[in-house]
């Protein structure tokens, strides 16, 4: 029962060009959505977050957008650059309950020259 | 200055062999955590300490024990290791709700 779906496993973008990351939900009593980065060997850095009631923001190149009604939100990066090579993961989580995150299984993006 | 560490980084045992895995975060958070990456890259949560009380315990063997001696730290102990233990672990912690901070990491290997 995987609450929390990234469908694709891997994205290759041109250095430059825009990275989209997807992510799609089934349980809506989520109300926090997070996004992690995580380098080979390294645990997973938190990136970016967004709370239910807003349906965007922003930090420097990364944007997360979020669609309620669909139950999916989105990272962007733009420009996409090499350090951005890494395995991208969604999580979820339920802030009215004890503080568990659900991830997603990751996309790994992969910024080519 | 590492914001939360787990030791041994690396860890290959025989099955049948008990062994643990030490946690310690600097960052004053009230509430740890282990999560287990399996063979298929799932990111799941198996324990949650919260000022060294259990509050949540998601279906784990019970080979696998938490001990949190203090709020700083939370070990986890697992007896009788099996192959399908092998994963990565890692320990984390917060200040109880949203944005988790993650240790690198103990690959276990169970031969």
């Amino acid at each position: 029962d995987q609450q929390v779906k990234q469908n694709s496993p891997s994205l290759s973008v041109q250095e430059g060009r825009i990275s989209i990351l997807n992510c799609d939900y089934t349980n809506s009593m989520f109300d926090y959505f997070l996004w992690y980065k995580k380098y080979p060997a390294e645990g997973p850095t938190f990136l970016i977050s967004i709370s239910s009631i807003k349906d965007k923001n922003e930090d420097g190149r990364f944007t997360v957008f979020l669609n309620k009604s669909a139950k999916h939100l989105s990272l962007h990066i733009v420009p996409s650059q090499p350090g951005d090579s890494a395995v991208y993961f969604c999580a979820a989580v339920n802030t009215g309950t004890a503080s568990k995150l659900t991830f997603g299984t990751g996309t790994r993006l992969q910024v080519t020259l | 200055d590492t914001a939360v560490s787990q030791t041994p980084k690396y860890l290959v045992t025989q099955m049948g062999n008990d062994k643990s895995i030490k946690c310690e975060q600097n960052l004053g958070h009230d509430t740890m955590y282990w999560y287990k990456q399996d063979s298929k890259k799932f990111l799941k949560i198996m324990f949650s300490y919260n000022n060294k009380e259990l509050i949540i315990n998601e279906t784990v063997p019970n080979r696998f024990s938490p001990k949190s001696p203090d709020k700083a730290h939370l070990n986890l102990h697992i007896n009788s290791l099996e192959l399908g233990d092998s994963a990565v672990y890692f320990c984390a912690s917060s200040l109880g709700t949203g944005e988790i901070n993650f240790g690198p990491g103990t690959r276990l290997t169970v031969l």
